[in-house]
């Protein structure tokens, strides 16, 4: 089974900082890795899909990147909405595993 | 638009059963591939199974032998059959449309309300 590891855990910043929220796997996924947003009480959005492909519908400020094990999702200026716990996930290898999240929090 | 709808979650003892439906509208239900995914409590996602549209299954092994995923495009409805219920299956359970372009597995693309199954005696 694949492992994600996400960090931080936490992440306290302002709105219009910059957002940077890693993900690592256990082993190479190649670029088979997305990312979600979750609001509380709330099912998870498909915010990127394969490293780097932005989902329909989701605004240019997120951005993803990486390849193999390690991967960096972006928010280039946090705007209110924004703050949520973050997941990745890989569709690799079954079974597909989710990273164990990255909360953004305002500071 | 497309909707999902998850319906069946409740209050069950350890070691019954429930069953979870989940309909759907808004698509192609049978061309689609769909899957179910649980969020405990406070906690992170876990993926459970997962139904392609030629009807290949697969399973974590968590819920291997207990759970059983099925669909029916006729119904335009998917199903999750939950035996043997523990205390570690308590939480949200989510079904999915399944975004994989270009290979076998995929994303959670749309996803339902959730519904709360929650197992204590």
């Amino acid at each position: 089974e694949i492992v994600l590891t996400q960090s931080p855990a936490t992440l306290s910043l302002s709105p219009g900082e910059r957002a940077t929220l890693s993900c690592r796997a256990s082993q190479s996924v190649s670029t088979y890795l997305g990312w979600y947003q979750q609001k509380a009480g709330q099912a998870p959005r498909l915010l990127i899909y394969d490293a780097s492909n932005r989902a329909t519908g989701i605004p240019t400020r997120f951005s993803g990147s990486g390849s193999g094990t390690d991967f960096t999702l972006t928010i280039s200026s946090l705007e209110p909405e924004d703050f949520a716990v973050y997941y990745c996930q890989q569709r690799s290898n079954w079974p597909l595993t989710f990273g164990p999240g990255t909360k953004v929090d305002i500071k | 638009q497309v909707q999902l709808v998850e319906s069946g979650g409740g209050l069950v003892k350890p070691g019954g059963s429930l069953r979870l439906s989940c309909a759907a509208s808004g698509f192609s239900f049978s061309d689609s591939y769909m899957s179910w995914i649980r969020q405990a409590p406070g906690k992170g996602l876990e993926w459970l199974s997962y139904i392609t549209s030629r009807g290949a299954i697969f399973y974590v092994d968590s819920v291997r032998g207990r759970f059983t995923i099925s669909r029916d495009s006729a119904k335009n409805s998917l199903y999750l059959q939950m035996n043997s219920l523990g205390a570690e299956d308590t939480a949200v359970y989510y079904c999915a449309t399944v975004f994989g372009p270009g290979y076998s597995y995929g994303y959670g693309d749309f996803w339902g309300q959730g519904a709360l199954v929650t197992v204590s005696s």
